[in-house]
């Protein structure tokens, strides 16, 4: 059984860049959330996808976007970076309507300069 | 969300129990109890969960209280990997979201 993975694990890029961070879910799993993790605070939820579509969302602008494959892998998109998008941005799998809970990959830490 | 109360900060001694407790006075008949843990540059990692009865796994036991107000995870016999900050989480069933707060962190002394 393949855990969640993400890229890349470090990321350092400038005010107004955008950014794509991916994720591959676990063995099995069916649907992938994303959550943000500022320094010292606990993760916020960003959005899940399942089917390939966005099916919740936390409190985030529209400049952070996602997809999910057929594969059912992920990606986070963050366009016009801000300093504050600084964090650990984490991405969790699970499967829809079972009782397993979410599984969480190890991050991909961004800094924005 | 339903919002959970945890201390902030705990600190026990190698090979002894530890009991994290958790208040969410607010909690609904449909959310599950959650805990996960995060060990320093890692992501959450599941522990345990729960809906009304007592729990136990591998990894610890949680202890839900009659009126599910309150649970209190359950370290058998700590040891040095398991300092960590610690999260309790209330998720409506088939809800998948998360919602985190501040956690408790866990320092272990050998």
């Amino acid at each position: 059984e393949t855990g969640v993975t993400q890229s890349p694990t470090h990321l350092i890029k400038t005010r107004g860049q955008q950014v794509t961070l991916r994720c591959s879910s676990q063995s099995g799993h069916n649907t992938v959330s994303w959550y943000q993790q500022a320094l010292g605070q606990g993760p916020q939820f960003i959005f899940q996808y399942y089917r390939e579509e966005e099916n919740g969302r936390g409190n985030f602008p529209p400049r952070f976007s996602g997809l999910q494959f057929p594969n059912y892998s992920s990606e986070l998109n963050v366009n016009a970076l801000e300093l504050d998008d600084s964090a650990l941005y984490l991405c969790a799998s699970s499967l829809r309507d079972s009782k397993e809970t979410q599984y969480f990959g190890p991050g991909t830490r961004l800094l924005v300069l | 969300d339903a919002k959970t109360t945890q201390p902030n900060s705990m600190e026990s001694n190698e090979e002894e129990p530890v009991h994290l407790p958790c208040n969410h006075s607010t909690i609904s008949g449909t959310d599950y109890i959650h805990w996960y843990r995060q060990l320093p540059s890692q992501g959450p990692e599941y522990v345990i969960h729960g809906l009304t009865s007592n729990v136990n796994n591998r990894m610890a036991s949680l202890a839900i209280a009659e009126d599910r107000k309150s649970s209190t995870l359950i370290l058998h016999r700590a040891t040095l990997r398991d300092a960590a900050v610690y999260y309790c989480i209330l998720e409506s069933w088939g809800a998948q979201k998360l919602v985190f707060g501040q956690g408790t962190r866990l320092t272990i002394n050998p």
